[in-house]
């Protein structure tokens, strides 16, 4: 079975610059996470759908970064315009609706904003 | 709201010698735990996964994990640490009723002397 993957691994851009990440999770899988782990931080919860529709995104600061699964399948996270303090690793994980709630994470983006 | 604390940020240990890394929780109802390791630059892989019935749990790699309810933890444990397991380790709790996203401790980062 594939595991979820995500684009790029390493991406570096100047501060107020945007970026787009890319995710594709497990087969199957109907809720997307998107998570952002700054260095010496566990990952924090940006948004979370199910299918294509956004389940939670409190945590996310909507005034610069936006998410979308169109299809319910594929995701895209954007940054714009990137802070220095976006400086992270962005995780995306999937899990089954069905049964319990363990989710699978994808190797992750790094994210250097200078 | 979901909270995990990890009290140790780092832990160094002599190879073939017992590890234990703590993890407290405060959740209202019984929570769905796991801890998660992740190398470096990599994405995070499931350790081991508590739900509910029998409280000590075994994992992946030799490590097993024991839910206190009594004490709000889950702590995980190895009997013996090969240099492979330096690495970073995150406690994370779940919940159906919370939309089943993670919240994660901040990690600990264990060591391994040779």
């Amino acid at each position: 079975e594939a595991g979820v993957a995500q684009s790029p691994r390493y991406k570096i851009i100047e501060k107020r610059q945007s970026v787009a990440f890319w995710c594709n999770p497990i087969s199957g899988h109907a809720t997307l996470y998107w998570y952002q782990q700054i260095l010496g931080q566990g990952p924090k919860l940006l948004i979370q759908f199910q299918n294509n529709g956004v389940v939670d995104d409190s945590q996310l600061p909507k005034d610069r970064f936006s998410a979308e699964r169109l299809k319910g399948v594929d995701s895209t996270l954007k940054i714009q315009p990137a802070k220095l303090e976006d400086s992270a690793v962005y995780l995306c994980a999937s899990s089954s609706m069905t049964g319990r709630v363990e989710a699978f994470f994808g190797q992750g983006t790094r994210l250097t904003v200078v | 709201a979901q909270s995990v604390t990890q009290p140790d940020i780092h832990i160094t240990v002599s190879e073939g010698a017992s590890l234990e890394l703590r993890c407290n929780y405060s959740y209202g109802a019984t929570p769905y735990l796991f801890w998660y390791v992740q190398s470096p630059g990599q994405g995070l892989q499931l350790l081991l996964k508590y739900f509910s019935g029998d409280t000590l749990v075994q994992g992946i790699k030799g490590f097993e994990a024991e839910f206190k309810r009594s004490q709000s933890s889950f702590n995980l444990r190895k009997p013996s640490v090969h240099w492979s397991d330096a690495a970073e380790y995150f406690c994370a709790v779940g919940a159906r009723a919370a939309g089943n996203k993670l919240t994660f401790g901040g990690g600990t980062r264990v060591l391994v002397k040779p």
